[in-house]
C-alpha cells in the first residue's frame, strides 16, 4: 500500500533563517506531488505541483521554492524566512495514472517563524 | 482563485443528529471532493461526484451536486463524537484541486 511521510511535525525557526521541508511517498511510481499552506482557520492554498522529477509549478509568487530530485520525493525550501511564512504546510500525492486527482496527504509541518 | 467555498458557520450538534453542509464554487469542474482534517492532521479523502451525477452515498455520508447552481452538499448522518473534525470541499479543475475554507463540526455526546 502507499505510505506518504513528511517531516518534521513541528519546526520553529527565527527570521531570516533557511527553510527546507521533506516529502516523500512509497509503494507508487511517478506520482503527482503537491505542496499546500494551510493559515489557521482557513482553505489549503496550492504553493506548488509536480508531475515528474525536476517539474515544478509554482502557483503563488512568494518566499520558498520547490524541488524534486528524485520520483518520490519532494521538498519544499526558503533561503530566508519571513514571518508571513507561518503555516502548516501539506504535502500531497495523486497517482498520475488516474484521471479523478484523489489525493492523499501527509501528516503535515506546522511551521512557526519568529 | 478559490474554487469551492463553504458555509462558513461552524456547526455544533448533538450525538445521533445529522450534519449538512454547503459547498459553493464558481467555474466548470471535473468532479468535486469531500476531505476531512482532524486538528492538526492532514486532510483525508472522504467521497467524489463527477461532474456528471447529483447524488452519491458512501456509508453514512451523502453527496449531492447541483451543476446549475454551482453547489454541492455533504450529509452525515446519526453523526457520532468522533465526526468532531473539518470538513473541506475541492473542486478538480485541469488535474488542481482548489478548497474551500472549511466548515468545522462538532459532535456532542
Amino acid at each position: 500500500s502507499q505510505t506518504i511521510h513528511q517531516w518534521p511535525a513541528t519546526l520553529v525557526q527565527p527570521v531570516g533563517s533557511p527553510l527546507s521541508l521533506e516529502c516523500t511517498v512509497e509503494g507508487t511510481s511517478n506520482p503527482n506531488l503537491y505542496w499546500y499552506r494551510q493559515a489557521a482557520g482557513r482553505g489549503l492554498q496550492l504553493l506548488f505541483y509536480s508531475v515528474g522529477i525536476g517539474q515544478i509549478s509554482s502557483e503563488v509568487p512568494q518566499n520558498l521554492s520547490a524541488s524534486r530530485p528524485q520520483d518520490r520525493q519532494f521538498i519544499l525550501s526558503s533561503k530566508k524566512l519571513l514571518l508571513s511564512d507561518s503555516g502548516f504546510y501539506l504535502c500531497a500525492w495523486s497517482d498520475s495514472g488516474q484521471v479523478l486527482n484523489i489525493q492523499y496527504f501527509g501528516a503535515g509541518t506546522r511551521l512557526s517563524v519568529l | 482563485s478559490q474554487q469551492g467555498e463553504e458555509d462558513p458557520q461552524a456547526l455544533s450538534i448533538q450525538e445521533g443528529e445529522n450534519a449538512t453542509m454547503n459547498c459553493s464554487y464558481k467555474t466548470s469542474i471535473n468532479n468535486l471532493q469531500w476531505y476531512r482534517q482532524n486538528s492538526g492532521r492532514g486532510l483525508v479523502h472522504l467521497i467524489l461526484i463527477r461532474s456528471n451525477e447529483r447524488e452519491k452515498h458512501s456509508g453514512r455520508l451523502r453527496v449531492t451536486l447541483d451543476t446549475s447552481k454551482k453547489s454541492s452538499s455533504l450529509l452525515i448522518t446519526a453523526s457520532r463524537a468522533a465526526d468532531t473534525a473539518s470538513y473541506f470541499c475541492a473542486t478538480d479543475t485541469n488535474n488542481r484541486l482548489a478548497f474551500g475554507k472549511g466548515n468545522q463540526v462538532v459532535v456532542i455526546p
